[in-house]
């Protein structure tokens, strides 16, 4: 049973527009949700995180949306630029180990 | 600061042979974590190191996986024998404190490919 799940698999987004990965997850208990941004032969670099007591952090382009009821999460990347072309992961923490989501491919046109 | 290390980045092997992955954390980083990708699903969670000692073994699949991890400095993580569903790549992380807020930093992977 996948503990946390994330859609799309793929995306295809226009420079300059808006790129929205979402993520749900069932155990109550994580309390640390990472979105991870992979690159063709290396390894996830944490991009952006936030605790479930936040509704919203934002880091220059990057957002993540918390929805703790709906037990939900995104990650929206304004003004896309094709380098920000990538697999996305989300995660959702406990203790001190992750559980992943199955992973975005975006791809940024320019 | 170097990064985390891993090698080999591509291993090819056959199924019943043996294969033993490395990871060098960031100096200082004294939790180190195995993670595993296989066939482009999920990220999924191996072991936790705390220095030389196991915290969490919880994700190893099955008693042919063997992680050790030598005066609490590199790991190596063992596959004896491989099997074909072992393919995948798996990742090394580490991260100075013990809390998930320090974040983790991946090493670039090892791509295991069982034949």
């Amino acid at each position: 049973q996948q503990q946390v799940k994330q859609s799309p698999q793929s995306l295809i987004v226009q420079k300059g527009g808006i790129s929205i990965i979402n993520c749900a997850y069932e155990n109550t208990a994580f309390d640390y949700f990472p979105w991870y941004q992979q690159f063709p032969g290396k390894g996830p670099a944490l991009l952006i995180a936030i605790r479930p007591d936040v509704s919203e952090k934002k880091e220059g382009r990057f957002t993540i949306s918390f929805n703790k009821s709906a037990k939900q999460f995104s990650l929206h990347i304004m003004d896309s630029q094709p380098g920000d072309s990538a697999t996305y992961f989300c995660a959702a923490g406990l203790h001190r180990a992750l559980t992943f989501g199955s992973g975005t491919r975006l791809q940024v046109q320019p | 600061e170097a990064g985390v290390t891993q090698f080999p980045s591509h291993s090819v092997i056959e199924k019943g042979q043996t294969v033993t992955l490395r990871c060098d954390p960031i100096s200082g980083h004294d939790n180190l974590y195995w993670y595993r990708r296989v066939m482009g699903k999920e990220i999924k969670f191996l072991l936790h190191f705390v220095k030389e000692s196991k915290q969490d073994e919880s994700g190893m699949p099955n008693n042919r996986f063997l992680a050790e991890r030598t005066g609490g400095t590199y790991s190596t993580l063992k596959v004896q024998p491989a099997e074909l569903e072992d393919s995948g790549v798996y990742f090394c992380a580490s991260s100075q404190g013990g809390g998930l807020d320090y974040g983790y930093t991946f090493g670039s992977g090892t791509r295991l490919t069982v034949v």
